[in-house]
């Protein structure tokens, strides 16, 4: 079966470091999607590219994280400087940009900003 | 009041019962639904598309109810492997503009032996 690859699975590291993720999407799929999952807040939408452009990153505090797809194999969401708040599990999807057509998610990465 | 609302649970049924659970939406130019479930420390699956007739898949039923707003998810015989977290997700226009896809917080699912 097709997966979207995360990585790294797990990361820790002390506030103000630059936190990069990594994400690869089904091939074929056009539409990427970057999420965050706390419990308090439940799963945020932080931001959305179809053909590698960005459509809506407007859940993404912009000061400090930013989300890019240099290829149509690669997604990546960065954090700098990164502080304690931002510790969380964050989901890359990917889908086909058709109606109906469900999200695969990725295993997640889980970070934790000392 | 948030664009889409669950019920956070958490249900506790004995295995071998049927349990339902909603979904609310407040956008009504919504138009795709789908449920997903998610294990504990796991990523979201997806477990079923919602269409507007309804459908089924073994003993998951899925239900959409556009006048009054709400999607619903049936278990029939539930199983103990059916615990998990259930997540409804509404889309305004599917995929292909920049709509917003809201997730639910989700609905704890838990079925005791």
């Amino acid at each position: 079966d097709a997966r979207v690859t995360q990585t790294p699975r797990h990361k820790v590291t002390e506030m103000g470091q630059e936190v990069t993720m990594r994400c690869q999407p089904i091939l074929g799929h056009n539409t990427v999607f970057w999420y965050r999952q706390t419990m308090m807040q439940g799963l945020e939408l932080l931001a959305y590219f179809r053909n590698r452009a960005p459509l809506d990153d407007s859940g993404m505090p912009k000061d400090r994280f930013s989300a890019e797809m240099p290829d149509a194999t690669l997604a990546t969401l960065k954090i700098q400087p990164s502080e304690p708040r931002d510790s969380a599990v964050y989901f890359c999807a990917s889908g086909l940009a058709m109606s109906n057509q469900p999200q695969h998610f990725g295993d997640g990465t889980r970070l934790s900003i000392l | 009041r948030k664009e889409v609302e669950q019920d956070p649970g958490p249900f506790n049924v004995p295995e071998g019962a049927t349990v339902a659970f909603n979904c609310t939406y407040s956008n009504s130019a919504s138009q795709s639904f789908f449920w997903y479930r998610q294990d504990c420390r796991k990523e979201p699956k997806l477990l079923m598309s919602v269409y507007s007739s309804g459908n089924e898949d073994g003993r998951f039923t899925a239900q959409l109810n556009r006048a009054s707003q709400y999607i619903s998810l049936l278990i029939r015989d539930s199983k103990l492997s059916d615990s998990a977290t259930y997540l409804c997700v509404v889309a305004a226009s599917g995929y292909s503009s920049a709509s917003k896809i809201i997730f639910g917080s989700g609905t704890r699912l838990s079925i005791r032996p």
